[in-house]
């Protein structure tokens, strides 16, 4: 199958500081890959939708200027969380969509985001 | 509009066989996913359906009625590693995004 790598899969900062997350589609190309953050026993939820070569859609309520998106290639985005505070601790998980697979979403292994 | 229900939990036994159903209200619908996420894990594909029917892949099968806004997952021969929590997903609208459900957890039991 399809296989998304996500990177780091943990982290641990300081209030204030920023955090970079990777996701990069290895086996396929992904025009459009997504955001979810995940709480626990929560669901996924969307945070924004991001197109290479165009900036991203971002959910209402999602802050653009916090959760900073780039999607520089067709197999890579990044998601950088400015400023982070301990209410961004967090399950952040990436997908990638393979338009040659009916478009199924693919999943990274996630990143668990613990800001002190 | 988006809105998907499903059983937050459910429990069965080993070698048993499990139904998960799932409701939606989706704008512009076009297609139903089925995801299984294992505790501190991310999700993993297991099926899609687009079209009304049972779609069968080993163990699993996905079921979907556009006409009800309803799909429901079987799982056969239940094992024990089949305990987690199952999503269920739909897209729809102009974008490619999948509005997801709460998930159904699944306990196995031997």
């Amino acid at each position: 199958g399809a296989v998304v790598s996500q990177h780091p899969s943990r982290v641990i900062c300081k209030s204030g500081t920023s955090v970079k997350i990777e996701c990069r589609s290895l086996d396929f190309q992904a025009t459009t890959m997504f955001w979810y953050r995940q709480f626990p026993k929560q669901s996924l939820m969307l945070m924004a939708t991001s197109n290479e070569g165009s900036k991203a859609t971002y959910e209402q309520g999602v802050e653009k200027d916090k959760f900073l998106i780039n999607h520089a290639s067709l197999t890579l985005s990044t998601l950088t969380v400015t400023s982070a505070h301990p209410e961004d601790s967090s399950f952040y998980i990436c997908s990638a969509r393979d338009q040659g697979r009916v478009g199924t979403q693919y999943f990274g292994p996630g990143t668990r985001l613990t800001v002190l | 509009g988006q809105n998907i229900d499903q059983p937050t939990e459910m429990t069965a036994t080993e070698g048993a066989i499990v139904q998960i159903n799932c409701t939606y209200q989706t704008s512009g619908f076009n297609g139903l996913f089925w995801y299984q996420q294992h505790a501190g894990e991310a999700p993993t594909f297991l099926s899609y359906n687009v079209l009304d029917g049972l779609e069968e892949k080993g163990r699993f099968s996905s079921f979907l009625s556009r006409s009800k806004g309803y799909s429901y997952l079987l799982l056969k021969e239940l094992q024990m590693k089949d305990s987690a929590s199952y999503l269920c997903a739909a897209r729809g609208g102009s974008g490619y995004a999948l509005n997801f459900g709460k998930g159904t957890s699944l306990l196995v039991t031997p």
